[in-house]
This record gives C-alpha cells, structure tokens and sequence, in this order.
C-alpha cells in the first residue's frame, strides 16, 4: 500500500515557466512533508519542507503548498531553470509518542525536464 | 564540513553471499538511516540508528541488519543475497534535536548489483 503517491512520472516544462509537482498522501498521522531533489548518481538533496500545521511555505523560487483536507502537497518552482532538470521526490513522516521519527516514506518521484 | 560518505559506491556479488555496506555520517550527526532504492518500489525505509540503538525498522526480512558503532558510523548487511536486492542503498544522516523536523542529509549511495 502506497502511502505517499507521486502519480506523475514526468513533467516538462520550458525554461522560465512555472514546474508544478504533485504529491497526494493517505496516511493522515503525517505531520510533516518534505521534497528532495535527486540527480543521477547523487544521493537526494533536501530542498523545502512543510509542516501539517501550515499550509505555504517559500523559499526562493520554491514553494511548497500543503491542503491537509485533500491530503495533497505540491512544489512550486518558479521561474524553472534548466539546472532544476532531476527527480523530485515528495517524502512525508509522522512523530511518534514521546519522540522523533526519522522514517521517511518517499514518493517514487516525478522526473522534471526544464528545456531551454 | 564533509557530508555523508558511503563505501564502496559499487558493488557486484553473486546470489547467496553477503555483503557489508559502510556509511560515515555528516560530523556531529548522531541519527544513522538507510534507505533501499529500486525502480519497482522506489525509496523504500530500512532502519535508522541513534547512539548505536536501532529506533525504526522498516518492513525488511532479517537478511537485512545494520548496526552503528560509538563514532556514530554506520553499517549494513545483507545475507543470502537475492536477485531482488539489487537496489540503490542510502544512506542518511541527521542532527537529532528531537524534533521529526531535523533535515535528513542523504550520501550518493551504494549501488549493489546481485548476479
């Protein structure tokens, strides 16, 4: 069972435009989301979180948007460059009684294509 | 500062061996997780350890065990290994102040081909 879904395996959009990404999750004991950006023979990259208790947050050219009702996020990357090209992983977690909780679960990612 | 380092960063063995993976955390960093990347399943959660204590475990068969050690490196194994183990292996490291909100700092992975 899949409980964060990226249902878009790819997305191009062209050099200056706006990349939306889209991630909708089941599990609503999440409370916390983040999106990491991967390359090819890279370990992913951290690139803006949100937690549950607010529903925008910017950084930048990136946004991250949070509708806790439809269970859904997504990244806003604006103007898109072509050094944004990689996959976007959307990952979520939850906090344990009494602590943290470092397991993410990720997404399968989306592969976002900026042409120049 | 360094960030994580993971060794080797290949890997090549036949099915029924075992195979030890190494990851040295981010300095200071005392969480440890590892991660198994496919492109059936995608990242999928192993483990994560905290001051040489296993925290979280995800849904792995017992082939795969880690460990942490003092220095808050990191190790993993696999035993008998499987086509299926094929996989990506990361590894995270993180500044544990005891929020679920502490940034998790990937390495470049392991990439582990079984034959």
């Amino acid at each position: 069972d899949q409980q964060v879904k990226q249902n878009s395996p790819s997305l191009s959009v062209q050099e200056g435009r706006i990349s939306i990404l889209n991630c909708d999750y089941t599990n609503s004991m999440f409370d916390y989301f983040l999106w990491y950006k991967k390359y090819p023979a890279e370990g992913p990259t951290f690139l803006i979180s949100i937690s549950s208790i607010k529903d925008k947050n910017e950084d930048g050219r990136f946004t991250v948007f949070l509708n806790k009702s439809a269970k859904h996020l997504s990244l806003h990357i604006v103007p898109s460059q072509p050094g944004d090209s990689a996959v976007y992983f959307c990952a979520a977690s939850r906090r344990n009684s009494g602590g943290s909780n470092y397991k993410l679960t990720f997404g399968k990612g989306t592969l976002l294509t900026v042409n120049p | 500062k360094a960030g994580v380092t993971q060794t080797p960063r290949y890997l090549i063995k036949t099915r029924g061996q075992q195979v030890t993976l190494s990851c040295s955390p981010i300095s200071g960093h005392r969480s440890v997780s590892w991660y198994q990347q496919t492109p059936g399943q995608g990242l999928q959660f192993l483990f994560e350890y905290f001051s040489e204590t296993q925290r979280n475990k995800g849904n792995f068969p017992g082939r795969f065990s880690g460990r942490q050690f003092s220095n808050s490196r990191s190790e993993m194994n696999v035993s008998t290994l499987e086509l299926g183990d094929s996989a990506l292996y990361l590894c995270a490291s993180s500044f544990p102040s005891g929020r679920s909100t502490d940034t998790q700092y990937f390495g470049p992975g392991t990439r582990l081909t079984v034959l």
